[in-house]
């Protein structure tokens, strides 16, 4: 079966440079979710699209924004980057009428030196 | 604000035992959704299983099962016959069924399994 594809896998960022992450969702899914989780810690919400705008918002910095396409494809952009923005960040996606059931991408490594 | 607890940080079972993970959390809310998500050194989150607030019966998938006391705010994962590759971090989780699309995990407990 079809999961979510996040890219790039990982990803090396000086501070103070930018970043953009991708995220497919799986197919047929149309909101999508992206959590970022710090070495050693639990995974936290940041933010959430469904059809395009924002459904909800968590503790994602000012310097970040995200965005969902019409394919549904979802951009999480970050910029000025800091060296605690060093976590792997998650993209998950369900279907409108199932919220309860996300499924999570692979994730993506962002170290920042 | 909604809290998770995962009071074991690490635990450990030899191959083919049951082992039993906890998971308390905290709300004023009647009705959520709480989860069992499974991180292995790969790092992918896996969804193990499900439980919705309102339902009675305790959730079960395959050598998974739960037990779920609503009053006492407490949400344990079951794992039985346990396996080499059920080694990882297991995080609970919990989502509001109101307004909210934000799940809210707790700290983990890392699962060892000896052969």
């Amino acid at each position: 079966a079809a999961g979510v594809i996040q890219s790039p896998r990982h990803l090396i960022k000086e501070k103070r440079e930018t970043a953009t992450l991708k995220c497919y969702p799986i197919p047929r899914h149309d909101t999508v979710y992206w959590y970022q989780q710090g070495p050693g810690q639990d995974p936290q919400f940041l933010i959430s699209f469904y059809e395009k705008m924002q459904s909800d918002k968590g503790s994602i910095p000012d310097r970040f924004s995200a965005q969902q396409f019409s394919d549904y494809h979802s951009e999480l952009n970050m910029s000025s980057l800091e060296l605690g923005d060093s976590a792997l960040y998650f993209c998950a996606s369900s279907l409108a009428g199932r919220p309860y059931e996300q499924y999570f991408g692979p994730g993506t490594r962002l170290t920042v030196t | 604000a909604q809290t998770v607890t995962q009071s074991q940080p690490e635990m450990s079972v030899q191959e083919a035992e049951t082992v039993t993970l906890s998971c308390t959390y905290d709300t004023s809310e009647s009705d959520y959704y709480l989860f069992w998500y499974k991180q292995p050194p790969s790092r992918q989150m896996i969804l193990v299983i499900r439980q919705e607030a309102y339902k009675q019966q305790n959730a079960t998938e395959n050598r998974f099962s739960v037990n779920f006391q609503k009053a006492a705010k407490s949400f344990s994962l079951k794992i039985s016959d346990s396996q080499l590759g059920d080694a990882a971090m297991y995080f609970c989780a919990y989502r509001s069924a109101y307004n909210t699309d934000k799940l809210i995990f707790g700290t983990g407990t890392r699962l060892q399994v000896f052969p």
